[in-house]
């Protein structure tokens, strides 16, 4: 089947940790996502990006990275610089371009907790 | 104010009713109009999908926009438990998902 596989699903960190957290799709997209969900909130882009070996910032980019060396794996590293990191994190995939590129498919997220 | 807003809820209704959700934004360039269904503890998926004004139905569910006023809905007829779930509106202004705006989402609780 299809689909994003996210992992690990729930994750705790200690503060001053760095945690990555990891996206695999075999979709075949080329763009994918990472968003945070926080209660009250709607979703909140953290980066994206379009191509292998290519990414951008979102709205809400400091305290994370992101690296995109394949078109199927796009992992993200929460680091002790994010002032606020507990949080669901979302990573999704769309086609790129035409129609539809605006539909997102998601990942089952991973809940980080920093103690 | 937010570009997007959306009653948070909680929502609960008994199973058979019709539900309403809704969600109103700022944005007027906003053309591309969805709604994602996500439940507990999992990612979203989408439910319904509309271009500009209109309705659009899809079994049990329509979606409605409604541009001049800056509303759109989303309606579940005869609605089941297995409905019980958060619903996130989402909009965007192209067909680019960079540019997607999403609600916080409503909580909808569909009582047997």
């Amino acid at each position: 089947d299809g689909g994003i596989t996210q992992s690990p699903k729930y994750l705790f960190r200690k503060e001053g940790q760095n945690v990555t957290l990891s996206c695999e799709q075999n979709l075949n997209h080329d763009a994918m996502y990472w968003y945070r969900q926080d209660p009250g909130q709607g979703l909140r882009l953290i980066y994206y990006s379009q191509i292998v070996n290519d990414f951008q910032k979102g709205d809400i980019a400091e305290g994370y990275s992101v690296s995109r060396e394949k078109k199927e794996s796009f992992p993200l590293t929460v680091t002790s610089a994010q002032k606020n990191p507990t949080a669901f994190y979302l990573c999704a995939s769309s086609i790129q371009g035409g129609t539809g590129a605006n539909v997102l498919t998601f990942g089952a997220g991973s809940r980080l907790t920093v103690l | 104010q937010k570009e997007v807003e959306q009653d948070p809820g909680p929502l609960s209704v008994p199973e058979g009713a019709i539900v309403s959700l809704n969600c109103t934004y700022s944005n007027s360039a906003f053309q591309y109009f969805m709604w994602y269904r996500q439940y507990s503890r999992k990612g979203p998926e989408l439910l319904m999908y509309t271009y500009s004004s209109g309705n659009k139905e899809d079994g049990r569910f329509t979606a409605q926009v409604d541009k001049s006023s800056k509303y759109i809905s989303l309606f579940i007829r005869d609605s089941q438990p297995s409905d019980s779930a958060t619903y996130l509106c989402a909009m965007s202004p192209s067909g680019s998902a960079r540019q997607l705006t999403f609600g916080s989402g409503t909580q909808l609780t569909v009582l047997p």
